[in-house]
């Protein structure tokens, strides 16, 4: 079993749709979840943030983590076909250690106008 | 201009030909990374460097070496390129730990390889 899954989609949904992104993973000590966001034939850039458990809000975008249930999610208000692009969930247990930040395989997203 | 900038963008070569990828970045961040990404497997960790002088194998090191020739220089190598490195490769920045810092990636655009 890999230490964090992702579905990897592809998502398709209509424009102004609520979109949710999930990850679920098997190390409790996971403490700092990141969301990345990658274009086509680009790198990949940070999205949201998050410690712990708890919600944070930036924009239309609400990242979630439930540590209970090892389970974090991405939500999308109004989904914009800018908006599409593959969604890469990573944690890790230090803040800042990306020698050992565990990466989902993405899910694929198209908002269709 | 790209803060993390990565040549050549495309490659194809052959077996057994030496390769090297560059990166630079106008970020100054002390810490260097590279990353390959391959469908189904998503992105691993090759090698990263935090100082000119500090030089780290990630979990994928074999058949890669890297230089880090300065501050802002990063290269990847494969000494004799095989077929099951066809994939994209990524440099990336960060800056360094502490309180506070979320050690937020910041990614070139990709170098897309392919090995014949």
């Amino acid at each position: 079993q890999k230490e964090v899954e992702q579905d990897p989609g592809p998502l398709s949904v209509p424009e102004g749709a609520i979109v949710s992104l999930n990850c679920t993973y098997s190390n409790s000590a996971f403490q700092y979840f990141m969301w990345y966001r990658q274009y086509s034939r680009k790198g990949p850039e940070l999205l949201m943030y998050t410690y712990s458990s708890g919600n944070k809000e930036d924009g239309r975008f609400t990242a979630q983590v439930d540590k209970s249930s090892k389970y974090i999610s991405l939500f999308i208000r109004d989904s914009q076909p800018s908006d599409s692009a593959t969604y890469l969930c990573a944690m890790s247990r230090n803040a800042g250690n990306n020698r050992k930040l565990i990466w989902g395989l993405g899910t694929s997203l198209a908002v269709n106008p | 201009d790209a803060d993390v900038t990565q040549t050549p963008r495309n490659r194809i070569t052959k077996t057994g030909k030496r390769i090297m990828l560059e990166c630079s970045q106008t970020k100054g961040h002390d810490r260097m990374y590279w990353y390959r990404q391959d469908p189904g497997l998503g992105l691993q960790l090759i090698y990263y460097s935090f100082d000119v002088k500090d030089i780290n194998k990630g979990e994928i090191s074999d058949g890669y070496s890297v230089s880090r020739q300065a501050q802002a220089k990063f290269s990847l190598s494969l000494e004799s390129a095989i077929p099951n490195q066809t994939a994209l490769y990524f440099c990336a920045t960060s800056a360094a730990g502490g309180r506070g810092n979320t050690g937020e990636l910041f990614f070139g655009e990709g170098s897309r390889l392919t090995v014949l």
